[in-house]
């Protein structure tokens, strides 16, 4: 069965300081790997996804991730953290092709201090 | 394109009640997954419909059971009411067509509160 585990329950970081979020996941074929993101009260935001190809994939706010099969890891980066990326974030990965079924692992809340 | 639409984004019943939720799917769209978001279990998936028809389902109660209709829209219903029922129920939609890389884009959500 896939699983995936994000270490890291909640993570503070500064206003201005780099950030990388940790994920990662058990899945017996070529995972399709995902980043979401939620603020308080909404739905979820898609930040980016890998399917296959270059193993560095760039996301929308100026996130990254970097796919490792070695590691079975798919962290997320940001060089320069604003305080409006507080949230929570979503790790995930879907299910053969169609990605009907996402498993998501518990997320990490990210607190940004001014 | 609008996004995915989910009402109502409220709700509070009492145990025992049932309570449907409403999915509006974005245009074009065939896919509808629901799942439950909780502090405790995370989020976990509940089903996915496809044209009209549950494909896949989660290891969730019969209690909660949901339907598609011939515009995509999808409705998802919970009987029998528990405390334990209180969640964010989010649903997501994808083309579904399978042919692989497939992204769901989620709604904003339900919250129910079960007193």
């Amino acid at each position: 069965a896939q699983s995936v585990t994000q270490p890291d329950i909640h993570i503070t970081v500064s206003e201005g300081a780099s950030l990388e979020l940790r994920c990662n996941y058990s899945y017996g074929a070529t995972p399709y790997l995902f980043w979401y993101v939620q603020s308080p009260g909404q739905g979820l935001q898609l930040l980016l996804k890998y399917f296959s190809g270059d193993t560095l994939v760039q996301g929308i706010k100026g996130f990254e991730a970097e796919f490792k099969r070695s590691q079975s890891s798919f962290n997320l980066r940001k060089p320069s953290v604003h305080w409006s990326d507080a949230a929570e974030y979503f790790c995930a990965v879907g299910r053969g092709g169609s990605n009907y079924k996402l498993t998501f692992g518990k997320g990490t809340l990210l607190t940004v201090n001014p | 394109k609008a996004g995915v639409t989910q009402t109502p984004r409220y709700l509070i019943k009492t145990r025992g009640q049932q309570v449907t939720l409403s999915c509006s799917p974005i245009s074009g769209h065939r896919s509808v997954s629901w799942y439950q978001q909780t502090p405790g279990q995370g989020l976990q998936f509940l089903f996915e419909y496809f044209s009209e028809t549950q494909r896949n389902k989660g290891n969730f109660p019969g209690r909660f059971s949901g339907r598609q209709f011939s515009n995509s829209r999808s409705e998802m219903n919970v009987s029998t009411l528990e405390l334990g029922d209180s969640a964010l129920y989010l649903c997501a939609s994808s083309t579904g067509l399978r042919l692989g890389g497939e992204t769901q884009y989620f709604g904003p959500g339900t919250r129910l509160l079960v007193l």
